[in-house]
């Protein structure tokens, strides 16, 4: 069956700091990937996706993601954190058949220490 | 700006009774979902639409129902059958460009009382 796992419920991380958020993929054939943000209350904004060429995608906010068929992976990084950074994060792959229904992560919770 | 709005941003609803929750979107996108998001449960696909008229059901539908007369809306109505309402409810509408980006509206919180 199609999924996608985010292993990691809750990171904290420090302002200034570097950050990866990991993603790992189940499919038949290459999905389309994405990435969201989520603040508290608001709806999910876009950071970037991945359907084809260049493996290292670059997003918005000094995001990128890194789409690694070997590992089925799919990870979020951003080489210095900042404060307004702290939000949910979801991967989400949109699946070959005709419904074309997004299969979602269950979300990484980020923390920004001062 | 093209964009989904959804309305109203907070509901309140009395046990047994219906509630609708707008979604109007100005993007020219043939698809439509309804999410809700629960703490710690992601996202769950409730309803979506591929075209006018026509939707499906997704994977938490019992309870809901959609109509889609119009390409631009896409309302959702939470009936009494819906044991457990209370949530975060998101609309959103896909594109048919590269990758079939998903867009979703400001979401809205409805809680039974």
């Amino acid at each position: 069956a199609q999924s996608v796992t985010q292993p990691d419920i809750h990171i904290t991380v420090s302002e200034g700091a570097s950050l990866e958020l990991r993603c790992n993929y189940s499919y038949g054939a290459t999905p389309y990937l994405f990435w969201y943000v989520q603040s508290p209350g608001q709806g999910l904004q876009l950071l970037l996706k991945y359907f084809s060429g260049d493996t290292l995608v670059q997003g918005i906010k000094g995001f990128e993601a890194e789409f690694k068929r070997s590992q089925s992976s799919f990870n979020l990084r951003k080489p210095s954190v900042h404060w307004s950074d702290a939000a949910e994060y979801f991967c989400a792959g949109l699946n070959a058949g005709n419904n074309r229904k997004l299969i979602w992560g269950l979300g990484t919770s980020l923390a920004v220490n001062p | 700006d093209g964009g989904i709005t959804q309305s109203p941003k907070y509901l309140f609803r009395k046990e047994g009774q219906n509630v609708t929750l707008s979604c109007e979107q100005n993007l020219n996108h043939d698809a439509m979902y309804w999410y809700r998001q629960d703490p710690g449960q992601g996202l769950r696909l409730i309803y979506y639409s591929q075209i006018v008229n026509d939707f499906q059901k997704g994977d938490i539908a019992e309870g809901y129902s959609v109509s889609r007369e119009k390409k631009e809306s896409f309302p959702l109505t939470v009936t009494s059958a819906q044991k457990n309402p209370t949530a975060f409810y998101l609309c959103a509408s896909r594109d048919r460009g590269p990758g079939n980006t998903i867009y979703f509206g400001e979401g809205s919180w409805l809680t039974v009382v």
